[in-house]
């Protein structure tokens, strides 16, 4: 069936260093790739996400890139702080239905 | 104020007894969900539905029900629970294709099967 490999499930950066969770998907009629945030204890929220036509897209320090060829996309944190410490999320699903699936989750940790 | 609710929060209960997990959302969402997290395995989809009275499997259905009979509400349903369905469970809510793609998740509901 289809799944979403994420790597990797941790990573530790120092504070003002830039951090990368690379996913995998295998269902090529996937189109819509979000990326979501989970605190301890919280619930995920959305931070980006991109849209098959769409190779990059940025907002501030966070950027997502997308190799559709490759069926491969990425998370990009530049400047990190320790508020980023949480598990992220990727997932892949067809943005005209509703089918989603989830990566494994990465969970980073921003020392001061 | 937009949101997604769940109840009950926290639940606690035997091998075999009927539940329901209630979900609500006053967005007007068209889409709503269901997934089930565990240590290690991510977000795990276990029912969709697109519409009222349109609901479709996701990864993990088995031992699961829903229903969507209002646009606002889509319970889950476990007829016969079993301790492999102790879980984190979350309800999520997305607006209709063309418009916003994102999924508004709500708090969340741990539940524990004896």
């Amino acid at each position: 069936g289809e799944n979403v490999e994420q790597h990797p499930s941790t990573l530790s950066v120092q504070e003002g260093d830039s951090a990368v969770i690379k996913c995998t998907y295998s269902d090529s009629a996937s189109n819509y790739f979000p990326w979501y945030k989970q605190e301890l204890g919280k619930r995920p929220q959305l931070i980006i996400d991109i849209r098959s036509n769409v190779g990059e897209k940025k907002d501030q320090r966070i950027a997502v890139t997308l190799n559709k060829t490759a069926k491969h996309f990425s998370l990009h944190i530049t400047e990190t702080q320790p508020e980023d410490s949480a598990v992220y999320f990727c997932a892949a699903s067809m943005a005209g239905g509703f089918k989603t699936i989830f990566g494994a989750g990465t969970r980073l940790f921003v020392k001061a | 104020e937009a949101q997604v609710t769940q109840n009950p929060r926290y639940l606690i209960t035997v091998t075999g007894k009927k539940l329901t997990v209630t979900c609500s959302q006053n967005m007007n969402h068209e889409y709503m969900s269901w997934y089930r997290q565990d240590p290690g395995l991510g977000l795990r989809q276990i029912y969709y539905s697109m519409n009222v009275e349109v609901t479709d499997k996701g990864d993990v259905p088995e031992g699961y029900k829903v229903s969507r009979k209002e646009k606002r509400n889509f319970p889950l349903i476990l007829e016969s629970p079993s301790p492999n369905q102790t879980s984190l469970y979350f309800c999520a809510s997305s607006p209709a294709p063309g418009t916003d793609y994102e999924q508004y998740f709500g708090p969340g509901t741990r539940l524990t099967v004896t």
